[in-house]
């Protein structure tokens, strides 16, 4: 069966400061992964995808994620971070066959800025 | 274009009180699922349709939840009664066909 690990449960960063948001998967096949970002109060927006291709994943509002096949990992990057990405964030894993329909979802790291 | 609208955002109802959700998904999109989210949780697949279909209910709690989408766009999820543990976030979310999922804000449950 597949699952999610986010190891990190809160990380605090200071503002400007490069950001590193760990995600391991299980999966037997080629996995659907994901990175979502939830604001308080608000619903899941989709910061990036991976399925095939170019293992570095470019997403929204400058992050990106690498998929590391041998060591299960999809880590979560950004250069410099920003006041508004305090958020908490969520990596989820599907199937393969380029299906999203069935994810399982980590259980999120919440991300705090320190100005 | 409109997202995922889900009504009402917020609710607070006693214990063994019914209660009911409501959710229109993107314009299109045929795919509708239903999510509860924990305190400190990720998300977790209650049902999953496809039009009117439940294709995914298989952890929908069904002694007290049940779900509908009789015309294959907008849909209802109720429970009764509610009990204390029932107190989350639900969210609703749609796709096209098994794309990626589009979240709504959710409507956050409080069972006193």
């Amino acid at each position: 069966a597949q699952s999610v690990t986010q190891p990190d449960i809160h990380i605090t960063v200071s503002e400007g400061a490069s950001l590193e948001l760990r995600c391991n998967y299980s999966y037997g096949a080629t996995p659907y992964l994901f990175w979502y970002v939830q604001s308080p109060g608000q619903g899941l927006q989709l910061l990036l995808k991976y399925f095939s291709g170019d293992t570095l994943v470019q997403g929204i509002k400058g992050f990106e994620a690498e998929f590391k096949r041998s060591q299960s990992s999809f880590n979560l990057r950004k250069p410099s971070v920003h006041w508004s990405d305090a958020a908490e964030y969520f990596c989820a894993v599907g199937p393969g066959y380029s299906s999203a329909s069935k994810i399982i979802f980590g259980s999120g790291t919440r991300l705090s800025i320190r100005p | 274009e409109a997202g995922v609208v889900q009504s009402p955002r917020y609710k607070i109802i006693e214990k063994k009180q019914p209660v009911a959700f409501w959710c229109n998904p993107i314009s299109g999109h045929n795919t509708l699922y239903w999510y509860r989210q924990n305190l400190g949780q990720g998300p977790e697949l209650l049902i999953r349709y496809e039009n009117e279909e439940a294709v995914d209910d298989s952890q929908l709690p069904k002694d007290r939840f049940s779900a509908e989408r009789l015309k294959g766009v907008d849909s209802t999820l109720k429970i009764q009664p509610a009990e204390l543990g029932d107190s989350a976030v639900y969210l609703c979310a749609s796709s096209l066909g098994t794309d990626t999922q589009y979240f709504g804000p959710g409507t956050r449950l409080t069972v006193l």
